[in-house]
């Protein structure tokens, strides 16, 4: 079956620019996840979705960064006033939460903040 | 807090030599391990994974031992390929499905 898909693959955008990113999890799978990974650094976790219930937004850097997951699908990931230091991989991954912790992730989208 | 320290890369070796990664991790209770593995311009992918002590993983040639004496889980592969060339991410997953951590990652490149 499909994957999870990403959008875009890759964006360019000027510092001071708002971005969103988008991420299709695979269908059925109740757990939502988003990851940041600069270069050479490993993945530091983001923010958390789970079904209904409210996310966990504990690894979000900024009040800059926010993301939304719609029908309990589709998220965005948005960052507002974007920073040079803001560029990186953007990875989204999905499980089937419960008791299962394996994560399937998408591509990534490399954001480069110009 | 839950924590996995890896081998620092870059790892050079020629095809067919043997690899090891080692993977440490500090955790309470008994997490899951993982090695994830990502290949260039690709998404990480589940590699292996163990969910208990003395489980050993194994997938396309590579194994790793969940060692609850030691904390660690190294990779291991008998005879690498020029296709294994790719960064490898040690991970463990705590109680809960948010509590998932990675290592920095370890670039492989092998040689022909």
């Amino acid at each position: 079956g499909a994957g999870v898909s990403q959008s875009p693959s890759n964006k360019v955008t000027e510092k001071g620019k708002d971005v969103e990113l988008r991420c299709d999890p695979i269908s059925g799978h109740t757990a939502l996840y988003w990851y940041r990974q600069s270069l050479g650094q490993g993945l530091e976790f983001l923010i958390y979705f789970q079904g209904n219930s409210a996310p966990d937004k504990s690894g979000l850097p900024s009040d800059r960064f926010s993301a939304e997951r719609t029908g309990g699908s589709v998220s965005t990931l948005t960052i507002q006033r974007t920073q040079q230091e803001d560029s990186a991989v953007y990875l989204c991954a999905s499980s089937l939460g419960g008791s299962s912790h394996e994560q399937y992730f998408g591509p990534g989208t490399r954001l480069t903040v110009t | 807090g839950n924590s996995v320290t890896q081998m620092e890369g870059p790892v050079t070796l020629s095809e067919e030599a043997f690899l090891t990664i080692n993977c440490t991790y500090t955790a309470t209770g008994y997490p899951s391990l993982f090695w994830y593995v990502q290949y260039p311009g690709e998404g990480l992918q589940l590699l292996l994974k163990a969910t208990k002590a003395d489980d050993k993983g194994s997938n396309k040639g590579f194994e790793a031992t969940y060692r609850k004496e030691t904390t660690s889980f190294h990779l291991e592969k008998g005879s690498v390929q020029v296709s294994d060339s790719a960064v490898y991410f040690c991970a463990l997953s705590g109680l809960t499905n948010n509590d998932m951590r990675f290592g920095a990652g370890t670039r492989l490149t092998v040689k022909p």
